[in-house]
């Protein structure tokens, strides 16, 4: 089983809308949480950590569900610019676990 | 500020041939990463250096040999390269919080 799993998509969405999506993770003792962004053939940055009560920035809104172990991420009035692979990411002490990504396409 | 740079951007290699890859970061941070990306998976660390040091395996050593030279730089190196090395290089560094910076990454192909 792998460490963070992600729904791959992709989800295409028109300007404007509302994209969620979740990921899942196996250890159930990882400490902190973060969602990444990835354009194409770039490297990844960081978009935002998640906290347990849940946090957003901007038109991001991060969840986290320990309980069931997994994090969420929705993206609100969607732009063009907001057409990238969003990793969702796992700290357990020393170690970053990515997940394959999630792609989002956001069309005109 | 130019945070983590890697060298080289593009390399092609022959089976059986050799490279290092250059890493380096100028925010004073004490752990570094090398990753390899391919399609369809997530990121896969090969090795990380927790301070200026040392130096540990990650989940895909085999193959891989590094060096950090001091606490700016953390070299990757192919002493044989393979078909299966064939991928996505990026090297980061941990700063506050737990985050990481990424390099540009390093796109190899071996033949």
């Amino acid at each position: 089983r792998k460490e963070v799993e992600q729904d791959p998509g992709p989800f295409n969405v028109p300007e404007g809308a509302t994209v969620a999506f979740n990921c899942t993770y196996s250890n159930s003792a990882s400490q902190s949480f973060f969602w990444y962004r990835q354009d194409c053939r770039k490297e990844p940055k960081l978009l935002m950590s998640v906290y347990s009560s849940g946090n957003e920035d901007g038109r991001f809104t991060a969840q986290l569900n320990r309980a069931s172990q997994y994090i969420s991420l929705l993206i609100r009035d969607s732009k063009l610019s907001d057409s990238a692979t969003y990793l969702c990411v796992v700290n357990d002490d020393y170690k970053l676990s990515f997940g394959a990504g999630t792609t989002v396409t956001v069309r005109a | 500020n130019a945070g983590v740079t890697q060298t080289p951007k593009f390399q092609v290699l022959k089976t059986g041939q050799s490279m290092t890859l250059q890493c380096a970061q100028d925010m004073n941070h004490n752990s570094m990463y090398w990753y390899r990306q391919d399609p369809g998976m997530g990121l896969r660390l090969i090795y990380y250096s927790a301070s200026e040091g040392t130096t540990d395996k990650g989940e895909v050593p085999n193959g891989y040999n590094v060096s950090r030279l001091n606490k700016r730089e953390f070299s990757l190196r192919l002493e044989s390269a393979a078909p299966s090395q064939t991928s996505v290089y990026f090297c980061a560094s941990r700063g506050t919080a737990d985050t990481q910076y990424f390099g540009p990454g390093t796109r190899l192909t071996v033949l």
